[in-house]
């Protein structure tokens, strides 16, 4: 059964960088038929997609979102990582990782971490 | 960017009743939209994807439909635990969103 696991730390403050590591069990992190999400939810409002990440490297991006975020992958340690930098309060929510088919479709989701970003 | 619109906003139903609820692009995106369900606390579930798909272990009372700029997904006859917030995301180009229905069980 797949799991995905998100931690890191829950309060950040402005202007300083949001990091967040996802631990996948249940599925090799190199299974050439999926990419790894990240994905994001202010308290109470919508979904945004944040990026997604191919065990060989490979990323892409919400072009809203590409000036301040760097997805990377740990194939050794089964685990892919979110750095969103110069966080305000608008960064604030639960910031969900997922597995994604090559065709963007999520069909695996962790159970989200919120993060706070505070003073 | 392509944009999501979701409508209704809210859906009040009995049990047993069909839910109908849409999803319009502001392009074409062919046939690459998905559904999710999301219940307070939890992360969203895939329910449908390329718009007719059921994903695995979704029960046959969803089911979806559409293509280019409208989508429908129809929950046949409501149960309790089909009360979520349920959102459409295309694929076409970059993931995107609608604002998601809420779906009330009276």
């Amino acid at each position: 059964q797949l799991q995905l696991l998100e931690s890191g730390p829950r309060l950040v403050k402005p202007s300083e960088t949001l990091s967040l590591t996802c631990t996948v069990s249940g599925d090799s992190i190199s299974n050439r038929a999926y990419y790894w999400a990240w994905i994001r939810q202010p308290p109470g409002k919508g979904l945004a997609w944040i990026g997604s990440v191919y065990h060989a490297g490979n990323t892409f991006y919400n072009p809203w979102l590409e000036s301040r975020a760097t997805i990377s992958v740990d194939v050794s340690a089964n685990q892919f990582s979110l750095r969103l930098k110069s966080v305000t309060a608008a960064d604030t929510g639960f910031y969900y990782c997922a597995r994604s088919t090559v065709t963007t479709t999520f069909d695996y989701w962790g159970q989200g971490s919120l993060v706070t970003v505070s003073s | 960017e392509i944009l999501l619109t979701q409508s209704p906003a809210t859906l009040s139903l009995s049990p047993g009743e069909r839910a109908t609820l849409s999803c319009r692009a502001s392009q074409s995106v062919s046939s690459y939209l998905a559904w999710y369900q999301q219940k307070p606390g939890q992360a969203p579930r895939l329910l449908i994807y390329d718009a007719s798909n059921r994903a695995t272990g979704i029960p046959a009372r969803f089911s979806g439909s559409g293509s280019g700029t409208d989508f429908t997904l129809t929950i046949s006859s409501l149960e309790p635990e089909d009360s979520a917030v349920y959102y459409c995301q295309q694929r076409k180009t970059w993931p995107t969103f609608g604002q998601g229905t809420k779906v009330e069980i009276k």
